[in-house]
């Protein structure tokens, strides 16, 4: 079964400094994997999909299929970034796309 | 640029009453979904529909059902609204395939008192 697990609820950071959101998954096939944010007051959106290994404004992701992760990085935090974060599975089986249960990212002034 | 509407907006039901949440994308997309968003739960799949004419269950579908009625539109129907059933519903759309991204609507807040 799919699975996709994000251990942190919540993570505060400070302005300026490193931000990593963690993502495991669980899948036995190939999967793709996306990264979604949801901006107070806006629509969920996608950020960055691992298929087109993107960097979009300042994030990346990198697929690790031994560690079955697919962590979500920025060096330097700015507090637009403050926002909910989703990791999202979907597979080359199907069109189902599963979400994890999300971190909130709070950057401190 | 609509993309992807939801109506209505916000609703609230008593338990036990029907009602149905309608989503329209008019992006020419092939699939749709429908997935409720619960604090400490993310986001879960009710069901999605892979092209006109299909649909399939997602994580959570039990006292649901939908309709894709034409390539634009895909309904959620609550037949007897539960408080469990309490949450924020969006609708979402892709082209299909790996790797496309989801387009959201701006969600449905749904309460069942």
């Amino acid at each position: 079964a799919q699975r996709v697990t994000q251990p942190e609820k919540l993570l505060s950071v400070f302005k300026g400094a490193p931000v990593e959101l963690k993502c495991n998954y669980s899948y036995s096939g190939s999967p793709e994997l996306f990264w979604y944010v949801q901006y107070s007051r806006q629509r969920l959106q996608l950020l960055l999909r691992h298929i087109s290994r993107e960097s979009i404004k300042g994030f990346t992701a990198d697929l690790n299929k031994g560690e079955t992760s697919f962590h979500l990085k920025k060096p330097f935090a700015q507090e637009e970034d403050s926002a909910m974060y989703y990791c999202a599975l979907t597979s080359n089986r199907d069109d189902k796309i599963i979400f994890g249960k999300g971190t909130r990212l709070h950057i401190l002034p | 640029n609509a993309g992807v509407t939801q109506t209505p907006k916000f609703q609230v039901l008593k338990t036990g009453q029907s009602m149905t949440l309608q989503c329209a994308q008019d992006m020419n997309h092939n699939s749709m979904y429908w997935y409720r968003q619960d604090p400490g739960m993310g986001l879960r799949l009710i069901y999605y529909s892979a092209s006109e004419g299909t649909t399939d269950k997602g994580e959570v579908p039990n006292g649901y059902n939908v309709s894709r009625l034409n390539k634009r539109e895909f309904s959620l129907r609550l037949e007897s609204a539960a408080p469990s059933q309490t949450s924020v519903y969006f609708c979402a759309s892709s082209t299909g395939g790996v790797g496309e991204k989801l387009f959201f609507g701006s969600g449905t807040q749904l309460s069942v008192l």
